[in-house]
């Protein structure tokens, strides 16, 4: 069955510094997703991405985060001059179709953590 | 925005007996109802899904049901088993996620 991959799996980073997380969705879906969850807590939605643009955004992506897809099959979160909150769990998702609600599948995860 | 609320927190079952965690939301606008589950060290599966214009989904142990004029969704999971054991989150509107539900089978 086809998987969304993430990597890395686990990314270190000094206060201060760019991240670049990076993510592969299933191949013949259309739309991507970014959500954070720090740890023990809910699954937080950050953005999604459709047609090369972001279609639809939550307050906590700022002006700090930025999506990008560089090619036809990846699709990157970067966080810009990192913060200690920043660190959690960072899940990328894909679907087929778009926010009319269509099944999104996740990837494993990029473990960040902000030292 | 949406506000979903999850319940309980945690919940530990015996091996066979049925587990169900219940979702209230907040928008009446809301039409999509996944259900997740998050395996440690995992992303969310999606185990489960409903939306608005049906009451209830079946799929072999789990079901859904969904109360449009109340605003809340259930998961149960029947004949549980250990490998059940596992954080279940609900949603609405595939972006607001609830707080998640700790389950723990206990063989």
């Amino acid at each position: 069955e086809p998987e969304v991959t993430q990597t890395p799996s686990h990314q270190v980073t000094q206060m201060g510094q760019e991240v670049i997380l990076r993510c592969v969705p299933i191949s013949n879906h259309l739309y991507f997703y970014w959500y954070r969850q720090i740890l023990g807590q809910k699954v937080e939605f950050l953005v999604s991405f459709y047609n090369n643009e972001i279609s639809e955004k939550s307050e906590i992506f700022d002006d700090q985060f930025s999506v990008e897809r560089p090619d036809g099959s990846n699709f990157t979160l970067k966080i810009r001059s990192t913060k200690l909150e920043d660190s959690a769990m960072y899940f990328c998702a894909s679907s087929f179709g778009g926010i009319a609600n269509q099944p999104q599948h996740f990837g494993d995860g990029t473990r960040l953590s902000i030292l | 925005g949406e506000n979903v609320e999850q319940h309980p927190s945690t919940l530990s079952v015996q091996e066979g007996d049925s587990a169900v965690i219940k979702c209230t939301y907040s928008d009446s606008a809301s039409n999509y109802f996944p259900w997740y589950k998050q395996e440690l060290g995992k992303g969310p599966q999606l185990i489960i899904d409903i939306r608005s214009n049906v009451g209830e989904k079946k799929d072999q142990r789990i079901a859904v049901t969904l109360n449009k004029t109340a605003k809340h969704f259930s998961l149960h999971i029947t004949e549980t088993q250990p490998e059940d054991s596992a954080v279940y989150f609900c949603a609405a509107n595939q972006f607001y996620f609830g707080t998640g539900t700790s389950l723990t089978v206990i063989p």
